[in-house]
């Protein structure tokens, strides 16, 4: 199984300013590599799938980069609506398998 | 617009079973794959399994082997998971979601299952 680890588990910076999440996975993902938003109550939002890609209706100043073993989640400029958690999750074949790392929690 | 709409919670005693629903709402589901997930209180996300309607196929975490079953019913666009011998440890909200091949990005609202005696 591989094993999703996110760092840091907490961030704490001020609207306009930029976030970086890193999510790090235990062997190559390729780019198959997915990032979410989770805020209280809620089902969580696709921002981000195959490392790089905005979802449907993601603002632009979410990005998503990296492949094989690093990735990045960077929010140029923060809003108040973007304080939330966030989680990476990968997807692997043969057999279909899936995982998420634990969790970013990004706070005022 | 699609949907994908769960039942309601459930409570449970240990040892029992639950059979959670998961509708799509606005198109076939044989497209894509339909997966479940669950998020135990305060905690992460865990993947469990999930079917491609269109195959009847299914594939199970390991963990989960044997305690679970994902079935689909393409006529009425509903697919479901049945987990048994619960224990309290099973305590979760409950996800159904969808891969098109772009990442899970058809969440349903959770079903919330709650494990006591």
């Amino acid at each position: 199984e591989i094993v999703l680890t996110q760092s840091p588990a907490t961030l704490s910076l001020s609207p306009g300013e930029r976030a970086t999440l890193s999510c790090r996975a235990s062997q190559s993902v390729r780019s198959y590599l997915a990032w979410y938003q989770q805020k209280p109550g809620q089902a969580p939002r696709l921002l981000i799938y195959d490392a790089s890609n905005r979802a449907t209706g993601i603002p632009a100043r979410f990005s998503g980069s990296g492949s094989g073993t690093d990735f990045t989640l960077t929010i140029s400029s923060l809003e108040p609506e973007d304080f939330a958690v966030y989680y990476c999750q990968q997807r692997s074949d043969w057999p279909t398998m899936y995982s998420f790392g634990q969790g970013t929690k990004l706070e005022i | 617009q699609v949907h994908l709409v769960q039942s309601g919670a459930e409570v449970k005693r240990p040892g029992s079973s639950v059979k959670v629903s998961c509708r799509a709402s606005g198109e076939s589901f044989t497209a894509y794959d339909i997966n479940w997930v669950r998020q135990a209180p305060g905690q992460g996300f865990e993947w469990m399994g999930g079917i491609i309607p269109m195959f009847g196929t299914t594939n199970y975490a390991q963990k989960f082997q044997g305690r679970i079953n994902i079935t689909a019913d393409e006529y009425t666009n509903t697919a479901y998971m049945q987990l048994s011998s619960l224990r309290p440890g099973d305590t979760a909200v409950y996800y159904c979601v969808r891969d098109e091949g772009r990442g899970l990005d058809l969440w349903g609202q959770g079903t919330t299952v709650t494990v006591s005696s």
